[in-house]
Parts: C-alpha cells; sequence; structure tokens
C-alpha cells in the first residue's frame, strides 16, 4: 500500500529562524512529489514539484530535496516569518495511478 | 481565472437531510476530486473523475454520489446526512494525471 509519512507533526519556532520538515514514502512506481502550503481556512496550494531527476528546488525562502533512494524529501524554510504559519502537506504521484497519496501534514506555527 | 469555486462555504445539516455542494472550475481541467479533511486525518478522497461522464470512488466514498455532467461541474450529493459527514470538503481539479492541483477554499460542513 501506497503511504506517505510526515514529521515532526507539528512544530513551533521563532521568527527569523530556519526550519526543516521532513516526508518519507513508499510509493511505487515513484512519478513526483509535490508539497502543498495550507493556510487556515484556506484550501492548499502547491509550493514545488520534484520528480524522479531532480534533488533540489527552490522557490523563494522554499527548498525541496529529495533523495529517491531513500525515498525521503525535505522542506527547508529559510529565516522564516509569520505568514510561514501554515499546513505543509507531501503529495506523492504514483507512475500509471490517477489518485496521488497525501501525507497527514506538518503544523508549522511562527512566533514573533 | 476563478480557478475552482466551492459553494456554499458554511452548511449546517440536520442528520438526515440531503444536500449538494457545489464545484465548477473555469480551467478546463479534465481531472477533478472530492476530499474530506478532518484533524489529523489529513486529506481523504471521496470521489474523482477524469473527465466528462466518467467518476470512481476513492477512499470514503460511503454516504455520497457524484456526477460530471460537464468539463466545468462536479456536484457532491450527501444521500442523508450523518453527524460522521461533519467535516471540511474540498473540490480540486488538475489538467492531467501528473499535474499538481488546484484546490477551491472549502466547505465546512456541520452536521447535527
Amino acid at each position: 500500500k501506497n503511504q506517505v509519512e510526515q514529521s515532526p507533526q507539528s512544530l513551533i519556532i521563532l521568527e527569523g529562524k530556519n526550519c526543516t520538515l521532513q516526508c518519507n514514502y513508499t510509493v511505487s512506481p515513484f512519478s513526483n512529489l509535490r508539497w502543498y502550503k495550507q493556510d487556515t481556512g484556506r484550501g492548499p496550494v502547491s509550493l514545488t514539484i520534484m520528480t524522479f531527476s531532480e534533488n533540489t528546488k527552490s522557490n523563494g525562502r522554499y527548498t525541496a530535496t529529495l533523495d529517491a533512494d531513500t525515498k525521503q524529501s525535505s522542506l527547508h524554510i529559510t529565516a522564516s516569518q509569520l505568514s510561514d504559519s501554515a499546513s505543509y502537506i507531501c503529495v506523492v504521484s504514483a507512475g500509471g495511478s490517477y489518485i496521488p497519496t497525501f501525507g497527514r501534514g506538518t503544523s508549522l506555527i511562527v512566533h514573533p | 481565472n476563478a480557478g475552482v469555486t466551492q459553494t456554499p462555504k458554511f452548511q449546517v445539516l440536520k442528520t438526515g437531510q440531503s444536500m449538494t455542494l457545489q464545484c465548477a472550475q473555469d480551467m478546463n481541467h479534465e481531472y477533478m476530486s472530492w476530499y474530506r479533511q478532518d484533524p489529523g486525518m489529513g486529506l481523504r478522497l471521496i470521489h474523482y473523475s477524469v473527465g466528462a461522464g466518467i467518476t470512481d470512488q476513492g477512499e470514503v466514498p460511503n454516504g455520497y454520489n457524484v456526477s460530471r455532467s460537464t468539463t466545468e461541474d462536479f456536484p457532491l450529493r450527501l444521500l442523508s446526512a450523518a453527524p460522521s459527514q461533519t467535516s471540511v470538503y474540498f473540490c480540486a481539479s488538475r489538467y492531467q494525471a501528473n499535474y499538481g492541483y488546484t484546490f477551491g477554499s472549502g466547505t465546512r460542513l456541520t452536521v447535527v
């Protein structure tokens, strides 16, 4: 069964600090991995997409990494801002499947 | 572009009542899906469609019906509401299977 596990479940950091969120997956055959940001009361919004051949991708202060061998991805947030407070969801798609596998998300709170 | 539009944003139902959650997209996306999001459970797939006239069940389809008569619209019907259906419902669309989702802003449903 395809699974996506995210850690930590929740995280509290001070404004200006960096943090890293983890995503481990057992999805086969791997097609791509996306990170979504979900603000409170809103729908998720895509941050990055990574395919098998990519190991790093940046979107502003967000940098995603992918290790296809160990089936792990991380999302690094640099110089956090209050607006980074949200849930971050890892989603992995399998080749030939209509249905992506969602992680349960990491809830990030950034305090001033 | 409006993207994905969901109505209503909030709804309270009595047990046993029926209702339809509306979802419309204006991006000419072939793929549309309905998810429910519960605390600690992440997003779970209810039903999905890969084109007009084609629908299939997801992970938690019981108690829900869908139809896809046009590319733009994908309504979700609750046949006889139960308190277990209290949740936040998201409609999402995407161009093709390996593309990212565009999510609506959600419908918060309470069944009493």
